[in-house]
C-alpha cells in the first residue's frame, strides 16, 4: 500500500517569503504525485501533478514541487508568498482502488497562513 | 479541466433520514468516485461509481449505508442513509479523464451535511 506524509500540519509565512510544503512518500513502484489545494469553504484545485516525467514540475500560481526518488520527496515550493495563498494543501499519491481505476492516497494536509 | 458539478451544496439532516447527493461530471470523465472528509480530516475514498452495476467500495465503506448508483456515463447518485452525527462531513464527486495512476482526478465543490 501506499503512503504520503505531510511533514507540517501548519506552516506559517510573510508576505513576500518563500513557501515549502513538505511531502514524503511510500511507494513500491513510480508513483505519480499530486498537489491539491483546498480554499476555505471551496472544493480541491489541482496544484500540479508529477507522472514520471520531468522532476521538476511546474503548476498554477507560481508553485512548483521537485520529485526525489532517492529521497522519497515531493516538496511543494514558491518564491513568494501571496495573501491569497493561505489554504489547506493536500499532497497526494496515486494507487489502484479495489474498483481497479486510480485511488488517490491523501497526506493528512498543511494548513498555510500568509502574514502581512 | 473537467467540469464536476455536485447538489446540494449544503444540508441539515435530521438523524435516522436519509440524503442523496446528485453529481453530474462533463464527458470527458470517464471514471466517478466518491469521497468523505470528516472534518479536520483528509480525504477518504468511498467507492468507485460503475456505470450500469454496482459499485466498488474501499475497505470500511459498504452498500447498505451508502448506496451508489451510475445510470450513465456523467451522473451518479450517493445516499447517505440513516445518518447519525458522525455522518457529519463534506463528501465530494471526483471524476477522473482515465484508469491510470497519471491521469487527473478533477472534484466538484462538495456537499457539507451536518446531521443534528
Amino acid at each position: 500500500a501506499q503512503s504520503v506524509t505531510q511533514l507540517d500540519s501548519h506552516v506559517s509565512v510573510s508576505e513576500g517569503t518563500p513557501v515549502l510544503l513538505r511531502c514524503n512518500y511510500s511507494s513500491s513502484y513510480s508513483p505519480s504525485l499530486f498537489w491539491y489545494v483546498q480554499h476555505p469553504n471551496k472544493g480541491l484545485q489541482l496544484l500540479l501533478k508529477y507522472t514520471s516525467a520531468a522532476t521538476l514540475v511546474k503548476g498554477i500560481n507560481g508553485f512548483e514541487a521537485e520529485f526525489k526518488k532517492s529521497e522519497t520527496s515531493f516538496h511543494l515550493t514558491k518564491p513568494s508568498a501571496h495573501m491569497s495563498d493561505a489554504a489547506e494543501y493536500f499532497c497526494v499519491v496515486s494507487d489502484k482502488g479495489a474498483g481497479g481505476g486510480n485511488k488517490l492516497t491523501f497526506g493528512t494536509g498543511t494548513q498555510l497562513k500568509v502574514e502581512l | 479541466s473537467a467540469v464536476i458539478s455536485q447538489k446540494p451544496s449544503r444540508d441539515i439532516c435530521q438523524r435516522g433520514t436519509s440524503l442523496t447527493i446528485q453529481c453530474q461530471v462533463d464527458s470527458q470523465v470517464t471514471m466517478m468516485f466518491w469521497y468523505r472528509q470528516q472534518p479536520g480530516q483528509s480525504l477518504t475514498l468511498i467507492a468507485t461509481a460503475n456505470q450500469g452495476s454496482e459499485a466498488t467500495y474501499e475497505s470500511g465503506f459498504v452498500i447498505d449505508k451508502f448506496p451508489i448508483s451510475r445510470p450513465n456515463l456523467t451522473f451518479s447518485t450517493l445516499t447517505v442513509s440513516n445518518m447519525s452525527p458522525e455522518d457529519s462531513s463534506i463528501y465530494l464527486c471526483s471524476g477522473s479523464t482515465g484508469p491510470f495512476s497519471g491521469n487527473t482526478i478533477y472534484f466538484g465543490e462538495g456537499s457539507w451535511l451536518t446531521v443534528v
